[in-house]
């Protein structure tokens, strides 16, 4: 069972345009939602990340909005530049485990054309 | 600061051969360490874990097994290589406090 579901699966946007991946989830404990941000042949790279205590957040041109009664978190990327180009994943966990586990979307490949 | 290490960065392999790949974290201690699996163009499948010296979770049953020696070394292995084995691999570690995932640079799997 997928624990976080993304969308879309794949994205073109024009360079300049806002990109906007979505995610939802259903377990309520979940309280840590970060983004990891994959370039071919790499290995993911945490990108920005959000706690439910807040709606939104921003760093740079990357925004992550958060709605937790609808349990759904969004990334966008605004004036999105070709060097965006890269596979997006969402993901949760809860702070309080031992392990940490993050429990992964299925990703997002977002082309972003000059 | 910390940092990942996996080697080799690519291998291929014949069906039935054994497979041994490594992780090493620097710049923390007691980290908690992860496996991943990444199949082409396809999601992060989390293989194995562990929060300490010799203790290992799995999360998939195959063919594949996983130690860890040292407090930050993980080391993947399999006595016999499948084609479906074929993927990048991806070894990650968090701190105790820490609730970020941190990943290596990958090994590319190619099993013939």
């Amino acid at each position: 069972q997928q624990q976080v579901k993304q969308s879309p699966q794949s994205l073109i946007v024009q360079k300049g345009g806002i990109s906007i991946i979505n995610c939802a989830y259903e377990n309520t404990a979940f309280d840590y939602f970060p983004w990891y941000q994959q370039f071919p042949g790499k290995g993911p790279a945490l990108l920005i990340a959000i706690r439910p205590d807040v709606s939104e957040k921003k760093e740079g041109r990357f925004t992550i909005s958060f709605n937790k009664s609808a349990k759904q978190f969004s990334l966008h990327i605004m004036d999105s530049q070709p060097g965006d180009s890269a596979t997006y994943f969402c993901a949760a966990s809860i702070r309080g485990s031992t392990l940490g586990r993050l429990y992964f979307g299925r990703g997002t490949q977002l082309t972003v054309w000059p | 600061s910390q940092t990942i290490h996996q080697w080799p960065a690519t291998l291929v392999q014949p069906v039935g051969s054994p497979l041994s790949l490594e992780c090493t974290v620097e710049g923390t201690s007691n980290p908690n360490l992860y496996w991943y699996r990444q199949a082409a163009g396809r999601g992060l499948q989390l293989l194995f874990y562990s929060i300490g010296i010799d203790q290992i979770s799995s999360e998939v049953p195959q063919n594949l097994s996983a130690s860890r020696p040292q407090d930050r070394q993980f080391i993947l292995s399999s006595k016999k290589l499948l084609l479906s084995d074929s993927g990048f691999y991806l070894c990650a570690w968090s701190g105790p406090a820490i609730y970020e995932q941190y990943f290596g640079p990958g090994t590319r799997l190619t099993v013939t």
